[in-house]
């Protein structure tokens, strides 16, 4: 059975950061592209970064350059690092496995639970 | 960016009732389109990808179909399980976007 447990969410104040992890289960890891995909009410589901070992690193323009994504595979874990936080950047954040190894053109076909992320003073 | 409008935004309709959603996007996309089911407090769930081909375990009455920029969803014969959000998904361009997603209620 496919699990993917995110932990490290929490408040934090605006330009500060915060750390997400990804521990990932049931299935073997480096055979597949993982995503970080966030949600809020106002703007629905935003798809924010992704890693394989195949093709590397991809970031929405909203994040790169602030946002830094990471894996360690002899954990089977996938992490995100969230510096210079803004307000807009609050939201549910999820884990999600790619249906294939490569980033380009990917479905999402299991999700984590979310960890949330607020950012306020 | 790639932006995928879905309409309705929400409809109700009775169990039995067969539903569709339409995902309309902004330059086309092939058949890169996916459909996703998110219940109240729960992640997304895949539910069909490359616009037709229904996931392992997904039940017969939801289809799909579409190429280019018009793509729908249906779902024959509602049940009581079915009424949800339901988001489409481009896998096209980079970077993927989503739908704003269609809810689903009970009549």
């Amino acid at each position: 059975e496919v699990q993917l447990l995110e932990s490290g969410g929490g408040l934090v104040q605006p330009g500060g950061s915060l750390g997400l992890s990804c521990a990932a289960s049931g299935f073997t890891f480096s055979n597949f592209a993982m995503h970080w995909v966030r949600q809020t009410p106002g703007k629905g589901l935003e798809w924010v970064a992704a890693f394989s070992t195949h093709d590397g690193v991809y970031y929405s323009d909203s994040v790169r350059g602030r946002f830094i994504v990471s894996r360690d595979e002899s954990q089977s874990t996938f992490h995100l690092q969230m510096n210079r936080l803004r307000a807009e950047d609050t939201a549910l954040y999820y884990c999600v496995k790619s249906t294939k190894k490569e980033v380009p053109r990917p479905y999402f076909d299991f999700w984590g639970q979310g960890a949330v992320v607020a950012v306020s003073s | 960016d790639v932006h995928l409008t879905q309409s309705p935004s929400s409809l109700s309709a009775f169990v039995g009732d067969s539903v569709t959603i339409h995902c309309r996007a902004s330059q086309a996309i092939g058949t890169y389109l996916a459909w996703y089911q998110q219940k109240s407090g729960k992640a997304p769930e895949l539910l069909i990808s490359g616009a037709s081909s229904l996931q392992s375990g997904v039940p017969l009455r939801f289809s799909g179909g579409g190429y280019g920029t018009d793509f729908t969803l249906t779902i024959s014969g509602l049940q009581p399980e079915d009424f949800a959000t339901y988001y489409c998904q481009q896998g096209d361009f980079y970077p993927w976007t989503f739908g704003q997603g269609t809810r689903v209620e009970i009549k």
